[in-house]
């Protein structure tokens, strides 16, 4: 089983509103990670777990706030957003992070949730 | 700061002949790459990958070449096929992970 798979697969909230993203995987991976993607424009890296601890938080705005429950899966909390933070979320995972086994960096990415905020 | 580039949009190639998809990187830091590939509404998928310590990797179609000296790499697909109509992205890593801004391919049958 190589899918990570992600809920739901579109979600439209108000700026008061407080959801959540769901991320799930069953490969054994020890690194999971969020990102952002806008429009004809790259993944932009959120967060990274390692073994189930954030090890990454790029500078993230505190209106998301990211759980790690177990090491299958990865949650994103979300409250009091903005309509700019429109986009696409992906959640990816990896065998591990941050070492020199460089095969831990080949991510397997879910279908992403599709955010509106109104 | 756009730490990894990818200058053509897009590309079109007629099927059957080579695709050339290239990334240009700021960091000589970066010790592996990685291309990926994204078909609309889903998540990019893994393709192939290089270390730093490598010039060139193939698997099957696609090979990657990377030109350290001159922070470069390039896929290339031969042949290329309508199935290959996708946006690639590169990605580099060292203790972080970039993406590129992404190339659209199109093989036109």
């Amino acid at each position: 089983d190589t899918e990570v798979t992600q809920t739901p697969k579109h979600l439209v909230m108000g700026m008061t509103n407080k959801k959540s993203l769901k991320c799930e995987q069953h490969m054994g991976h020890r690194a999971m990670y969020w990102y952002k993607q806008k429009a004809k424009k790259p993944p932009e890296l959120m967060f990274v777990y390692s073994y189930e601890k954030l090890s990454i938080n790029e500078s993230v705005p505190s209106r998301f706030s990211p759980e790690c429950p177990n090491s299958s899966l990865l949650n994103l909390h979300l409250h009091a957003l903005q309509p700019e933070d429109s986009a696409l979320y992906l959640c990816a995972s990896s065998q591990v992070f941050g070492t020199q086994d460089y095969s831990s960096y080949e991510q397997y990415f879910g279908p992403g949730t599709r955010l509106t905020v109104t | 700061d756009q730490q990894v580039k990818q200058n053509s949009p897009s590309l079109s190639v007629q099927e059957g002949r080579i695709s050339i998809l290239n990334c240009d990187y700021t960091n000589s830091m970066f010790d592996y790459f990685l291309w990926y590939k994204k078909y609309p509404a889903e998540g990019p998928t893994f393709l192939i990958s290089i270390s730093s310590i490598k010039d060139k990797n193939e698997d099957g179609r696609f090979t990657v070449f990377l030109n350290k000296s001159a922070k470069h790499l390039s896929l290339h697909i031969v042949p290329s096929q309508p199935g290959d109509s996708a946006v690639y992205f590169c990605a580099a890593t060292g203790n972080q992970f970039y993406f590129g801004t992404g190339t659209s391919l199109t093989v036109i049958p």
